[in-house]
C-alpha cells in the first residue's frame, strides 16, 4: 500500500525555468510533509517541510504547496539551476508515529542548460 | 559530510550469511532511524530508536534486528540473507521526535547478496 505517491519518475526543465514536482498521499492522518533531495552516492538531504495546517511554505527558491482536500502537495523550484538536478523524495509523517516518515518513490529532476 | 556516519559503505556477502551495519548519529541527536531502499523503490522505514529505546517499527523482517547503544550509535543486524535483501540501507538521526525539521541521513551502506 503506497501511501505517498510520486507518479512522475522523471522531469526535465530548462535552467531558469520553474520546476514543479508533485506528490499525492492517501493517509488522512499525515500532519507533516517534507521534501528531500538526493544526489548519487549520498543520503537524502532535507529541503523543506509543511504542516497540514498550512497551505504554503517558502524557503528561498523552494516553495511547497499543500492541498489537503485533494491530498496533494507540490514543490516549486524557481529559478531552476543545474545544481538542482537530483532525485526528489516526498515524505509524510502522521501524528503519534514518533516522526516515522513514509517516503514516495522519488522524481528524478534534470535541469538542462 | 552530514555528520551521520555509516559503515561499511559497501558490503558483498553470500546468501545465508549475517552482516552488521553500523551507524553513528550526528552529535547531539538522540533518535536513530533505519531505512531500506531497494532498486527503484522509495525508502522503506525499518525501525526507530530514541535514546536507547525502540520507538517505532516498520515492516522489518524477523531476520533483521537493531539496537541503539548507550553511546547512541546503532547497529542493524541482518541474518539468513537472501538475494532480495540487496539494497541501500540508510541510517538517519534527529535531535528528538519532531518531524518538522527532518532527519539527517548518512550516505548509506550498499549491501549486495550473491
Amino acid at each position: 500500500d503506497q501511501q505517498v505517491k510520486q507518479n512522475s519518475p522523471s522531469l526535465s526543465v530548462q535552467e531558469g525555468r520553474i520546476s514543479i514536482l508533485n506528490c499525492d498521499y492517501t493517509n488522512s492522518m499525515f500532519d507533516y510533509f517534507l521534501w528531500y533531495k538526493k544526489y548519487p552516492a549520498e543520503g537524502p538531504t532535507f529541503l523543506i517541510s509543511i504542516s497540514s495546517i498550512k497551505d504554503k511554505n517558502e524557503d528561498g527558491r523552494f516553495t511547497v504547496f499543500l492541498n489537503k482536500s485533494a491530498k496533494h502537495l507540490s514543490l516549486h523550484i524557481v529559478p531552476s539551476q543545474p545544481g538542482d538536478s537530483a532525485v526528489y523524495f516526498c515524505a509524510a509523517s502522521a501524528a503519534g508515529t514518533a516522526s516515522k516518515l513514509t517516503f514516495g518513490t522519488g522524481t528524478r529532476l534534470q535541469v538542462t542548460l | 559530510d552530514s555528520g551521520v556516519t555509516q559503515t561499511p559503505k559497501h558490503l558483498i556477502t553470500a546468501t545465508g550469511q549475517r552482516v552488521t551495519l553500523r551507524c553513528s548519529p550526528r552529535s547531539g541527536d538522540l533518535s536513530v532511524y533505519w531505512y531500506q531502499q531497494s532498486l527503484d523503490q522509495g525508502l522503506q522505514f525499518l525501525i526507530q530508536y530514541y535514546n536507547g529505546e525502540e520507538r517505532a517499527k516498520g515492516n522489518i523482517l524477523e531476520r533483521f534486528s537493531a539496537q541503539q547503544f548507550p553511546d547512541l550509535h546503532s547497529e542493524l543486524n541482518l541474518s539468513s540473507l537472501e538475494l532480495g535483501d540487496s539494497a541501500l540501507y540508510f541510517c538517519a538521526s534527529s535531535p528528538g521526535t519532531d518531524p518538522r525539521y527532518g532527519y539527517t541521513f548518512g550516505s548509506g551502506t550498499r549491501l549486495t547478496v550473491v
